[in-house]
């Protein structure tokens, strides 16, 4: 399965805008990239998910690079509340239905 | 309110018991996933479904087990032969399909301590 990799952490100040970045070098044509956010003892929340083009939904936008390597999700103004552990991982489209999770980013937002 | 619910949110056993973990959805989804997360570390997949009467081991499947006789249940037993069976379990559920690729639901984790 492909996997992802993502800097352990990342800091923003609050009303800025973030940049998390996500490389998946090994993507295969159908993987669709999804995005979750864990608060502190929560379970994960769906952020936002794409395939080839560039999507923006009410949380983030997702930027996903022309050959598909890698991707960035975009928080346009940080606030305290996003304060929390960024997934990316490969969703197959086809095959397996697993959901494999890294490690993920760590997003602190400082007021 | 549609959902998925996993029960207890704390849960604590003497070292050797089995236990089980309880997660139930009614999303009509046919997937259901089990993921066991440690302090600072990411979720490592335990067990998935993708419908009933079938299950697949994830990464770490050893010292655990499933069952999935419900499309709403997906429990999961901690027997004694997991070593360090002290973690955070989540439980998620999704959409099964193919050509269908939509977001997976998470419940809000049974914290389990074993003493």
């Amino acid at each position: 399965d492909a996997k992802t990799t993502q800097p352990n952490s990342m800091e923003s100040n609050e009303e800025e805008p973030v940049h998390l970045p996500c490389n998946h070098s090994t993507i295969s044509g159908t993987d669709y990239i999804h995005w979750y956010r864990q608060l502190p003892s929560q379970g994960p929340e769906y952020v936002i998910h794409g395939l080839t083009s560039n999507v923006n939904n009410r949380m983030a936008s997702l930027a996903i690079a022309e050959d598909r390597k890698s991707s960035t999700l975009i928080l346009h103004r940080a606030t305290l509340r996003d304060a929390a552990v960024y997934y990316c991982i490969l969703r197959p489209q086809t095959g397996a239905n697993n959901l494999f999770f890294g490690t993920g980013t760590r997003l602190t937002v400082i007021p | 309110d549609g959902g998925i619910t996993q029960s207890p949110k704390y849960l604590f056993r003497k070292e050797g018991q089995n236990v089980t973990l309880s997660c139930e959805q009614n999303l009509n989804h046919d997937a259901m996933y089990w993921y066991r997360q440690d302090p600072g570390q990411g979720l490592r997949l335990i067990y998935y479904s993708q419908i009933v009467n079938d299950f697949q081991k994830g990464d770490i499947a050893e010292g655990y087990s499933v069952s999935r006789e419900k499309k709403e249940s997906f429990p999961l037993t901690v027997t004694s032969a997991q070593k360090n069976p002290t973690a955070f379990y989540l439980c998620a559920s999704s959409i099964f399909g193919r050509g269908l690729n939509t977001e997976a639901f998470f419940g809000q984790g049974t914290r389990l301590t074993v003493v």
